[in-house]
């Protein structure tokens, strides 16, 4: 069984980076056949993929055009496990923030989330 | 403001069918199999149906999904009270290289 296990700071000021990690168990960072992915859910804007990391004979990552300037996601092979870092952030920034494993060919999901980190942009 | 557009609410009796839509575009669901997530406040979103109508282990037969076009449904037949949450719809989009979800359907049991 995957699990996912988030953790990272709940409140964050304007104009800093966010940060915030997803342990993985049951899977490796590593597997050539998932992905890792960061979401987040606003009343503002619903759900809004970020990003993945992913391995395939080197590490690939994709980000969403939205955040592309601000965003690293970024995998730990010694942990087994993936951060994202979301910089000058905003009050519109303001989000629960999941991450996600991204599986299959063809027939892509998102089967197994984190719990979800409610981050909050606030002086 | 989401790319893939669900009606924001549903309602039904015990034991009623109820029936959500998801509509997209070509870059998206013409192209690529749909997911159906049920959400409840404050929990991880939970996998319901992937590739338009399969089942993960443990989710009952009584949802169901089906695909046409640029749309997709889900069903939820022989409605309980437990089936009171968000759902929402899924893909990836080939043209925004990314996925892309829907609003959300609030479905409540009367």
């Amino acid at each position: 069984q995957v699990q996912l296990q988030q953790s990272g700071p709940g409140l964050v000021k304007p104009s800093q980076t966010l940060s915030l990690t997803c342990a993985i168990s049951g899977d490796s960072v590593s597997s050539n056949s998932a992905a890792w992915t960061w979401i987040r859910q606003s009343p503002s804007r619903g759900l809004e993929w970020l990003g993945r990391t992913y391995w395939k004979s080197r590490w690939y990552n994709d980000y969403a055009v939205s955040v592309k300037s601000r965003i690293t996601i970024n995998p730990d092979t010694s942990k087994n496990q993936f951060s994202l870092q979301l910089s000058s952030v905003t009050p519109e920034d303001t989000a629960v923030y999941y991450c996600a494993r991204e599986k299959g060919f063809g027939v892509l999901r998102l089967d197994y989330w984190g719990q979800g980190t409610l981050v909050t942009v606030s002086s | 403001q989401s790319v893939l557009t669900q009606s924001p609410s549903a309602s039904g009796t015990p034991g009623q069918r109820v029936t959500i839509s998801c509509s997209g575009s070509s870059s998206n669901i013409g192209t690529n199999t749909v997911n159906w997530y049920l959400h409840l406040p404050g929990t991880a979103p939970k996998l319901l149906i992937y590739g338009n109508y399969q089942r993960p282990s443990g989710v009952p037969d009584r949802f169901s999904g089906s695909k046409s076009g640029t749309s997709a449904s889900l069903a939820i037949s022989g409605l309980q009270s437990e089936d009171e949450a968000d759902y929402y719809c899924a893909t990836w989009d080939d043209s925004l290289n990314g996925w892309v979800f829907g609003g959300g359907t609030d479905v409540t049991v009367l």
